[in-house]
């Protein structure tokens, strides 16, 4: 099984609709990423947790929010989805200096 | 703010060419670097990195010298096979406030044919 786990991998949906993207860890780390990767963009953070109780927004929060719901489980948010979401997510995890990411969960928003 | 500068690709090369996928950085301070891999239908795996000037990280084959006079970590390898196709990441650790994230390159797609 895979350290870091991300639920859906894929994902059509429909302007103005509700999504959540779910990642869980088997690494045991603290701290938490959620990216986005656009082509031609790299990576950008969205948001990031270093603990529970500990949120913070990244470079392009807007339009997004989070829920640590445990150490293992950071969820990705999408309260009204818009077309420009349309991207591939990345959750990660980070221990001894280094990310490991998920397979990331691909979202289309019609 | 940090940032990074990688060669645009895509880079299209035989098998056992020689590789250079270039880098460069701005970045307050003194940022470690790295190198990410993500091989298709998959997240980024690290492949290298180097966490301070003239240090070279080197993996699969791979190497890469973190130059702080021309501010760059420009990835190297001599013989590349067609298991190497992928894209490639440049990214350095950069701060947000007093937290340590990082900050990616645009990402270089590399094939490699038979």
């Amino acid at each position: 099984d895979a350290d870091v786990t991300q639920t859906p991998r894929n994902r059509i949906t429909k302007t103005g609709k509700r999504i959540m993207l779910e990642c869980s860890q088997t690494k045991g780390h603290d701290r938490m990423y959620w990216y986005r990767q656009d082509p031609g963009l790299g990576l950008r953070l969205i948001y990031y947790s270093f603990d529970v109780k500990d949120i913070n927004k990244g470079e392009i929060s807007d339009g997004y929010s989070v829920s640590r719901q445990a150490q293992a489980k950071f969820s990705l948010s999408l309260e009204s989805a818009i077309p420009n979401q349309t991207a591939l997510y990345f959750c990660a995890t980070q221990g001894a200096g280094e990310l490991f990411f998920g397979e990331g969960s691909r979202l289309t928003v019609l | 703010g940090d940032s990074v500068t990688q060669m645009e690709g895509p880079v299209t090369l035989s098998e056992e060419a020689f590789l250079t996928i270039n880098c460069t950085y701005t970045a307050t301070g003194y940022p470690s670097l790295f190198w990410y891999v993500q091989y298709p239908g998959e997240g980024l795996q690290l492949l290298l990195k180097a966490t301070k000037a003239d240090d070279k990280g080197s993996n699969k084959g791979f190497e890469a010298t973190y130059r702080k006079e021309t501010t760059s970590f420009h990835l190297e390898k001599g013989s590349v096979q067609v298991s190497d196709s992928a894209v490639y990441f440049c990214a350095l650790t950069s701060y947000s406030g007093s937290a340590r994230q990082l900050t990616f390159g645009s990402g270089t797609q590399l094939t490699v044919l038979p």
